[in-house]
């Protein structure tokens, strides 16, 4: 991947529970973001984390930063079934934004 | 705004021929990125444009790709002779300030398979 690594690959849970995905990184960053996307579709901006913050919310998005681990988190509470889509972290480094393999998510209703 | 478009949604092509993909980006928005995502590789950030100028073009695979810009609001992905490995979905994005501040936002992308 191009220095960003998400795990697990894949995850899967019941609808009601709590998923959490894990990105990694190598180089130094601007910010971090993580997309969304559909099968078949585009992605989508979800949320943006600073270099200078540790945490974001965003409705029943909860995102982590730990720059001395080179580390983030991306924790998705009352997971629906639409909720089932891949997710994947960018970091950001100046205008260059790459992306890592994704985390598959299926919330089985 | 329609958000970034992409042309076509689907390209079937045979192994030769020359291969045009567009991106109109969203209105004011000073950078656009073309990416490719194919099972193997994931997502691979191609080139970006900054005001219309190609800034990195190192992910670019070789020679038969090429990008071009002419104005604020339309860009073309060139492949020429395509090849079957070539066959993937090819995304375009667009973004206000780069990353640093704001968030990308994608096309549907283009799905090409080259026979």
């Amino acid at each position: 991947s191009q220095q960003g690594e998400e795990d697990p690959q894949a995850l899967s849970i019941q609808e009601g529970e709590n998923a959490t995905m894990n990105c990694s990184y190598k180089t130094s960053i601007n910010n971090l973001q993580w997309y969304r996307q559909n099968s078949g579709r585009g992605l989508v901006h979800l949320i943006l984390i600073r270099s200078n913050e540790r945490e974001k919310h965003s409705g029943r998005l909860r995102v982590t930063l730990d720059t001395s681990k080179k580390s983030s988190s991306l924790l998705i509470t009352a997971s629906r079934a639409a909720d089932t889509a891949s997710y994947f972290c960018a970091r950001i480094n100046n205008n260059d934004m790459r992306f890592g393999a994704g985390t598959r998510l299926t919330v089985k209703p | 705004d329609a958000g970034v478009i992409q042309s076509p949604r689907h390209e079937v092509t045979e192994m030769g021929q020359e291969v045009t993909l567009r991106c109109k980006p969203i209105s004011g928005h000073d950078y656009l990125f073309w990416y490719r995502q194919t099972m193997m590789r994931g997502l691979e950030l191609l080139i970006y444009f900054n005001n219309n100028v190609p800034i990195d073009d190192s992910g670019m695979p070789e020679d038969r790709f090429s990008a071009k810009m002419p104005n604020a609001s339309f860009s073309t992905l060139k492949i020429q002779p395509s090849e079957p490995r070539d066959s993937a979905v090819y995304f375009c994005a667009s973004s206000f300030f780069g990353g640093r501040g704001y968030g990308y936002t994608f096309g549907s992308g283009t799905r090409l398979t080259v026979v």
